[in-house]
């Protein structure tokens, strides 16, 4: 299957600071990437749609300026969580499909502690 | 709006045994539901991709089954092992607009 490559996989930052995600598709145009968060023992939430581009689309709830997508390629969409607090603190996965509509793959995830 | 859930939300069972786990979806017009496996701390793993066209898909000792009428899907484990042991999410495609996700089913397979 396609791989999806996202790092980095864990990253400890201070309060205040800003953290940036990579999510790259390795073997294949990622013309859509979404961006999940995971909560402990909660299943994944959507955050945002990313289409290369254009600016993404964010689901109700999600602060645009606190999570900021950048998709400037077919291969690399990024996630910087701004000003970053305890409660952002999370495990985010980022997955990409071909053409919309598709199979789904998944980066590995990035587990964020803000201490 | 699309909800997913799944039943149950944990499962303990012995090495060997066959088991099922159950998800349901709340609107039919799904593009394709898939089955992922999460281990602790780590991302999704793909298994089965159900296409809304098809009815089942089998991979190994897996075997998923879709009906959309019913909202329904149950993906199937044989001779269940310890290394089976981890969380299982099945998620709806809502025709390219994104997952949605079912809470898990936590799996644990005792040697």
């Amino acid at each position: 299957g396609a791989v999806v490559s996202q790092h980095p996989s864990w990253v400890i930052c201070k309060s205040g600071t800003s953290v940036k995600i990579e999510c790259r598709s390795l073997d294949f145009q990622a013309t859509t990437m979404f961006w999940y968060r995971q909560f402990p023992k909660q299943s994944l939430m959507l955050m945002a749609t990313s289409n290369e581009g254009s600016k993404a689309t964010y689901e109700q709830g999600v602060e645009k300026d606190k999570f900021l997508i950048n998709h400037a390629s077919l291969t690399l969409s990024t996630l910087t969580v701004t000003s970053a607090h305890p409660e952002d603190s999370s495990f985010y996965i980022c997955s990409a499909q071909v053409g919309g509509v598709s199979e789904a793959f998944f980066g590995q995830g990035t587990r964020l502690t803000v201490v | 709006k699309q909800e997913v859930t799944q039943i149950p939300a944990a499962l303990s069972v012995p090495e060997g045994e066959n088991l099922v786990l159950n998800c349901s979806f709340t609107d039919s017009a799904i593009y394709n539901l898939q089955w992922f496996r999460q281990d602790p701390g780590k991302g999704l793993t793909s298994l089965l991709l159900i296409q809304s066209s098809q009815r089942e898909q089998t991979s190994g000792r897996l075997n998923a089954s879709l009906d959309k009428s019913s909202g329904r899907s149950t993906l199937y484990i044989a001779a269940s092992q310890p290394g089976d042991s981890a969380t299982y999410l099945c998620a709806a495609d809502n025709y390219g607009q994104n997952f949605v996700f079912g809470p898990g089913t936590r799996l644990s397979v005792l040697p």
